[in-house]
């Protein structure tokens, strides 16, 4: 079984649209991130939340919007797509007390 | 704030020869150190974490980093480098509270020749 998984693992659009990427874990943890890959592959990270609370928004345009309808489950929603947000998003899941991740193997977004 | 400084965005060896990739940190309380290993159209993989125990840390694939307060250092090193180990290496630094995130260095492209 797969311990984080995220879909679409691919995803191509048009400038304007809308999109969403989804992220599962069956790790049991409490807390899920965001992270965004840029193509010179720095990793910044975007949300997290715990136990379905927003506890980290970093300085995200609000066109990104995340939900983490339960601990589990954290999905990230994507309005009015721009160029810009070409990247790789990751999901990630931390385990309590070594603050180790556990990641996804990343959903690639292309806006043309 | 914390942060991770990683030297040299590219290093190169040869087969066999050792393996040094650098990780200097900024941390205002004792940091959780890491390194994650990603291989082409790839998630991270965690390869080694020090978490205040012994500084001596050993990993996955033969790799070991040692974490030097006085430094502030964590190099990644192997003794013999083999052409599977290719791939881009992120030294990360968080610190066990809530609320917290991993906040990971440039990171570092290891190409192998034979």
């Amino acid at each position: 079984d797969t311990a984080v998984s995220q879909t679409p693992k691919y995803l191509v659009t048009q400038m304007g649209n809308d999109k969403s990427i989804k992220c599962e874990q069956n790790l049991g943890h409490d807390t899920m991130y965001w992270y965004k890959q840029d193509s010179k592959k720095f990793l910044k990270i975007m949300f997290s939340y715990n136990n379905k609370e927003l506890i980290i928004n970093e300085t995200v345009p609000n066109r990104f919007s995340p939900k983490s309808p339960d601990k589990a489950h954290l999905n990230l929603h994507i309005n009015s797509l721009e160029l810009g947000d070409s990247a790789v998003y990751f999901c990630a899941s931390r385990r309590e007390g070594t603050g180790e991740l556990f990641f996804g193997e990343g959903s690639r977004l292309t806006v043309l | 704030a914390q942060s991770v400084t990683q030297l040299g965005s590219h290093v190169s060896v040869s087969e066999g020869a050792l393996v040094l990739l650098r990780c200097n940190y900024s941390s205002s309380v004792p940091p959780y150190l890491f390194w994650y290993v990603q291989y082409p159209n790839q998630g991270l993989q965690l390869l080694l974490k020090y978490t205040s125990a012994a500084t001596l840390v050993k990993g996955i694939n033969g790799f070991e980093a040692e974490f030097k307060k006085s430094e502030t250092s964590f190099h990644l090193t192997k003794p013999s480098a083999h052409m599977s180990d290719a791939a881009e290496y992120f030294c990360a630094v968080s610190y066990n509270q809530a609320g917290t995130a991993l906040i990971f260095g440039k990171g570092t492209t290891l190409s192998v020749s034979s």
